[in-house]
């Protein structure tokens, strides 16, 4: 059964400080991976989406990688800012003809001040 | 501007009664999506329309019906309301089922 699993569930940072968010699948035959930022009350919105070739991709001071290997992926925030306070998702779809991507659960992130 | 939009934002009812959620998307996407988001946050996928085709049907109940009039809308009709559909839905759109997608900012259905 695919699976992504998130961590950690959440996790609180001071303003200023870097942070790395963990997402580990099980989906195969793997097509691509994406990472989701979802603030309170609104829809998610896509920051990175990586497929099996690429190793790291970078948003502005969101960098996240892939390790197709072990089936491992990070979201890395640099110099966070309150405005980073949302929830990070994961989802990762399969290749072949049907295509269900496979979502996480989230991590929920608070800056403070 | 907004490129997914969902009406209503809030929809507030009786168990029993029947309602729609309407989503329109004006990005020129040909695969649009129905997903559901439970109290713990969860975003589970319902279903998806490509060019008006329903290539994705999760296990739903019969008394969810999407209906996509044109590639552009893709409208959710849903019998018999139960206490357990009050979620947020969200619908979304992409390019192709490859693309990332775009979300609307959600309707949030509560049963009473």
């Amino acid at each position: 059964k695919n699976q992504v699993e998130q961590s950690p569930q959440s996790l609180i940072i001071l303003e200023g400080k870097n942070c790395t968010l963990q997402c580990n699948y099980t989906v195969s035959p793997f097509s691509n991976l994406r990472w989701y930022k979802q603030d309170t009350g609104r829809g998610p919105v896509s920051l990175t989406i990586m497929t099996f070739s690429e190793n790291t991709k970078s948003n502005g001071r969101y960098t996240a990688t892939l390790d197709a290997d072990t089936k491992q992926s990070s979201l890395h925030i640099t110099a966070s800012q309150l405005s980073d306070s949302a929830s990070y998702i994961c989802v990762v779809s399969g290749a072949g003809g049907s295509y269900i991507p496979t979502f996480g659960r989230g991590t929920s992130l608070i800056v403070h001040p | 501007d907004t490129a997914v939009s969902q009406t209503p934002k809030y929809l507030v009812t009786q168990m029993g009664n029947d309602k729609s959620i309407k989503c329109e998307q004006n990005l020129g996407h040909d695969t649009m999506y129905w997903y559901k988001q439970d109290s713990k946050k969860f975003l589970k996928i319902m279903f998806s329309y490509n060019n008006k085709e329903l290539i994705i049907n999760e296990t739903v109940p019969n008394r969810f019906s999407p209906k996509s009039p044109d590639k552009a809308h893709l409208n959710l009709h849903i019998n018999s309301l139960e206490l357990g559909d009050s979620a947020v839905y969200f619908c979304a759109s992409s390019q192709s089922v490859r693309q990332p997608q775009h979300f609307g900012d959600g309707t949030r259905l509560s049963i009473l």
